[in-house]
């Protein structure tokens, strides 16, 4: 089945920085790269996704990049703020299983004023 | 954007009891639900693929017969844990896809599960 490993598990940055999460998945027939942040006890929050015919994108402070090739994505965001502090999830859904996701094991921000 | 609600969302039960989930499609009919658990500070877990008007599909490792789903409408879907035990202590989420755009998952608020 489908594998989504994510790095790294824990990232402190101080404000105003950069901070990259990045997610490998294996299965070549997943189309779909979501990415979430999920805050203690809340349901996870789309901030982001990709789909396998592009290569990047970008929202504001939020960019994805999708390299299929090497089956990766990455999740970038730029001049951090304390706000960004959350766990973020990426994840791949799989087509044969009817667009379910499977997720990453998170990583943990932390963004220091 | 689309709404999904549960209910409830935070249970605490005892051992032995079973407990039934409520995920509502608010917005759209969903032929297709998705079931997922997540433990404190890990990852969330697909447990099943809920169908409307037809059987389930478990994950491996996911007992079906401990964790009954039903979609009996293309709104509502439940998940009943039955003869709970303190592992099954748990953030239960579902999911949805809207029919027009099948890969964006729109997901309930989570039912929080304490058994004691």
């Amino acid at each position: 089945g489908e594998n989504v490993e994510q790095h790294p598990s824990t990232l402190s940055v101080q404000e105003g920085d950069s901070a990259v999460i990045k997610c490998t998945y294996s299965d070549s027939a997943s189309n779909y790269f979501p990415w979430y942040k999920q805050e203690l006890g809340k349901r996870p929050q789309l901030i982001i996704d990709i789909r396998s015919n592009v290569g990047e994108k970008k929202d504001q402070r939020i960019a994805v990049t999708l390299n299929k090739t090497a089956k990766h994505f990455s999740l970038h965001i730029t001049e951090t703020q304390p706000e960004d502090s959350a766990v973020y999830f990426c994840a791949a859904s799989i087509k044969d299983s009817g667009y379910a996701l499977n997720f990453g094991k998170g990583t943990s921000l932390l963004v220091t004023p | 954007g689309a709404v999904v609600s549960q209910h409830p969302s935070r249970v605490i039960c005892k051992s032995g009891t079973s407990v039934k989930i409520e995920c509502r499609s608010l917005d759209f009919q969903a032929t297709t639900m998705f079931w997922y658990r997540q433990f404190p500070k890990q990852s969330l877990m697909l447990m099943a693929t809920s169908n409307e008007g037809s059987k389930a599909t478990y994950e491996q490792g996911v007992e079906k017969d401990k964790f009954l789903i039903n979609h009996a409408s293309l709104t509502l879907s439940t998940l009943t844990v039955t003869s709970a035990h303190p592992e099954d202590s748990s953030f239960y989420i579902c999911s949805t896809s809207d029919p027009r755009r099948t890969d964006t998952q729109y997901f309930g608020p989570g039912t929080r599960l304490t058994v004691l």
